[in-house]
């Protein structure tokens, strides 16, 4: 699974929106870019997923760029909730593009909401 | 809405002694996990289950681990002989394929 950088931490005010970046620039065609997110010590959260268009659910959004080379995950109104380690993970797709294989976890971005 | 569930949340063993750590993972997922996080470092994966049988695993899970799925329901986690550096969150996860659902997790403090 290709490398992923995402800065060590980011700090937004509650209300606006936080927009994480993340960079896997050895992506390769059937590699999709999943983030998940850890609070304080609970299990990883499933947040989202795509492959090379922007993705929305309800909880986020995910913006690829054309080169797919990097990722930027949007909280749009951030509340204090929102506090966690955020993981941007690459991972290969299997036949018909479903992903069965294990996450690769890194550092994360430590996003910390004020009020 | 369906999760898995992790029993105990909090286990305290002696060095040397067996643990078995147990998991309920989401009904209808096919596809089953362990990964643990020694306090303050990364989420490692241990290892992934299918089919009753083990498709992939670190070089962490070595002949100490072993997982098993003893019925429809649970999928456990077996240590034979903990040592010290155990001591971690074990994090069981299941999967329809993509998205992975994590369980709460069990502390494991080996003394």
């Amino acid at each position: 699974d290709a490398k992923t950088t995402q800065p060590p931490s980011m700090d937004c005010a509650e209300g606006r929106a936080a927009n994480l970046p993340c960079n896997h620039s050895t992506i390769s065609g059937n590699e999709y870019v999943y983030w998940y997110r850890q609070i304080h010590s609970q299990g990883p959260q499933y947040i989202i997923h795509g492959l090379k268009n922007n993705e929305t659910n309800e909880m986020a959004s995910l913006i690829i760029t054309e080169d797919r080379k990097s990722s930027t995950l949007i909280l749009p109104h951030a509340t204090l909730r929102d506090t966690a380690v955020y993981y941007c993970i690459v991972r290969v797709a299997g036949a018909g593009g479903t992903s069965y294989g294990k996450l690769t976890f890194g550092q994360g971005t430590i996003l910390t909401v004020h009020p | 809405e369906p999760e898995v569930t992790q029993t105990p949340s909090h286990q305290v063993t002696q060095m040397g002694q067996e643990v078995i750590l147990r998991c309920v993972p989401i009904s209808n997922h096919l596809y089953f996990y362990w990964y643990r996080q020694i306090l303050g470092q990364k989420v490692e994966f241990l290892v992934s289950f299918y089919n009753n049988e083990i498709s992939e695993k670190s070089e962490i899970f070595d002949d100490q681990f072993s997982v098993e799925r003893p019925d429809g329901s649970n999928f456990t986690l077996k240590i034979r002989s903990t040592k010290l550096e155990d001591s971690a969150m074990y994090f069981c996860a299941s999967s329809r394929g993509n998205e992975q659902y994590f369980g709460p997790g069990t502390r494991l403090t080996v003394t």
